[in-house]
């Protein structure tokens, strides 16, 4: 059963350019959620997404935006990048429904670096 | 604002050490709080506690949550040098939603 998988794994962008970066979920997960975590730092919430609708989102800016497909898979984009923006980008995946709550499982991430 | 506090920060100890990290939070419609170990990019999961007073517990680790004071501990007994990590808590506040994390305790053990 393969697990979250993220790609590319890394990345190096420019300054001003707009990068995108993808998700699959765990095999019977269908919520998406996105995380930045910077140096040094726990993981910032980005955004959600399930049934391919932003659900939930943090404090970050409208240059970041994702999509989700009807596979469950999404996508994360980031336009006219800022240095700021160079970390790691988890993505999590769960199962949203019924009574318990399930547990957010992560991918590998995309380290981001922006020169 | 939602505030999730972990401490210590950073913690070096010996092989076969007992470790105690803390866990606080001001979190509004809790559900549940989660613990993760971050070795190189993917937090792995380790415990989800929903209920105060129930202790899990997974090998040498144990986690137990008190939702009237607000906290949770993470107890690593006997330490190895392979849990040389970051321990990470989050808090989630509904069914498969967002989570607020913490800092993160950098634990090292030396041989």
């Amino acid at each position: 059963d393969a697990g979250v998988t993220q790609s590319p794994t890394h990345l190096i962008k420019t300054r001003g350019q707009q990068v995108t970066l993808r998700c699959s979920p765990k095999s019977g997960h269908d919520t998406v959620s996105w995380y930045q975590q910077a140096l040094g730092q726990g993981p910032q919430f980005i955004f959600q997404y399930y049934e391919e609708e932003e659900r939930q989102r943090g404090n970050f800016p409208d240059r970041f935006s994702g999509h989700q497909f009807p596979n469950y898979s999404s996508e994360l984009n980031v336009n006219a990048l800022l240095l700021g923006d160079s970390a790691l980008y988890l993505c999590a995946s769960s199962r949203t429904g019924g009574i318990m709550n399930t547990e957010a499982f992560f991918g590998q991430g995309t380290r981001l670096t922006v020169v | 604002e939602d505030k999730v506090v972990q401490s210590p920060l950073s913690l070096v100890v010996h092989e076969g050490d007992t470790v105690t990290l803390n866990c606080s939070y001001e979190v509004t419609n809790f559900r549940s709080l989660l613990w993760y170990k971050q070795e190189k990019k993917a937090p792995t999961f380790l415990f989800m506690l929903t209920s105060s007073g129930i202790e899990k517990k997974s090998g040498r680790l144990s986690s137990i949550l008190d939702k009237k004071e607000l906290f949770s501990i993470l107890n690593i007994t006997a330490t190895q040098t392979g849990d040389s990590a970051v321990y990470l808590c989050a808090v989630g506040w509904t069914s498969g939603s967002r989570l607020t994390f913490g800092e993160g305790t950098q634990l090292t053990v030396n041989p």
